[in-house]
């Protein structure tokens, strides 16, 4: 089974702090996402990732910035956390297609005071 | 950019009922996925469809691609199927290589 993993599942963090979200899965896929889910809003794409050292905008990057050094690995990262970045935020990752299934991290509730 | 739309937003059922999801979109597509949030987050992915019927235990998908639409039944329902559960299209025209969103239902089956 594919997993992924999420280095929190909830985290308080102060305004203006630089807060790091990881994010591991297990089965060498080559795309990896990281989304935000917000009540009324659904599922919105923050960034996501083709490739080692590859990146793309999402839907909502404004605020983020992310980091893949390694396959497995891509990292989130607010650089100076603000209220309106409360929110649940998720990983996920798939084989390679567009078309392929993607599998999610249960998910980290930032709260930003 | 496509366009997804879920209905019902809320559905609530008892044990036992026949449910019916709704998912429409408005690119034509060559896959639809529909996904499972349980509370608490864990997001699972139910199936991946790109023509007819799949069927896994109580749960059966369909679409049908000319009229760009899905539907989500659940068989006999029970209390454990409680959850939101989310359609999602390829994001054509959108952020290349990804999937867009239904805002998702959510269910309730009471006992």
């Amino acid at each position: 089974d594919v997993k992924v993993t999420q280095s929190s599942r909830y985290l308080v963090k102060r305004t203006g702090e630089k807060v790091f979200l990881e994010c591991v899965q297990d089965m060498d896929h080559e795309n990896m996402f990281w989304y935000r889910q917000d009540p009324g809003l659904g599922l919105r794409l923050i960034y996501f990732s083709y490739d080692v050292k590859m990146k793309e905008k999402g839907d909502i990057p404004e605020g983020y910035s992310v980091s893949r050094e390694k396959k497995e690995r891509f990292s989130l990262i607010l650089e100076s956390a603000s209220t309106n970045q409360t929110s649940m935020y998720l990983c996920a990752s798939s084989l390679s297609q567009i078309q392929e299934t993607q599998y999610f991290g249960p998910g980290t509730r930032l709260l930003v005071l | 950019k496509n366009e997804v739309e879920q209905s019902p937003q809320n559905l609530t059922a008892q044990e036992g009922e026949f449910i019916t999801i709704n998912c429409s979109y408005s690119v034509g597509i060559s896959a639809l996925h529909w996904l499972q949030q349980h509370p608490g987050g864990g997001i699972v992915s139910l199936f991946m469809l790109s023509s007819g019927k799949k069927k896994h235990g109580r749960l059966i998908a369909t679409i049908n691609i000319q009229e760009k639409h899905s539907s989500l039944h659940i068989t006999a329902s029970h209390p454990r199927d409680s959850a939101v559960y989310i359609c999602a299209v390829p994001n054509y025209g959108g952020s290349q290589g990804n999937l867009i969103f239904g805002k998702g239902t959510k269910l309730s089956v009471k006992p």
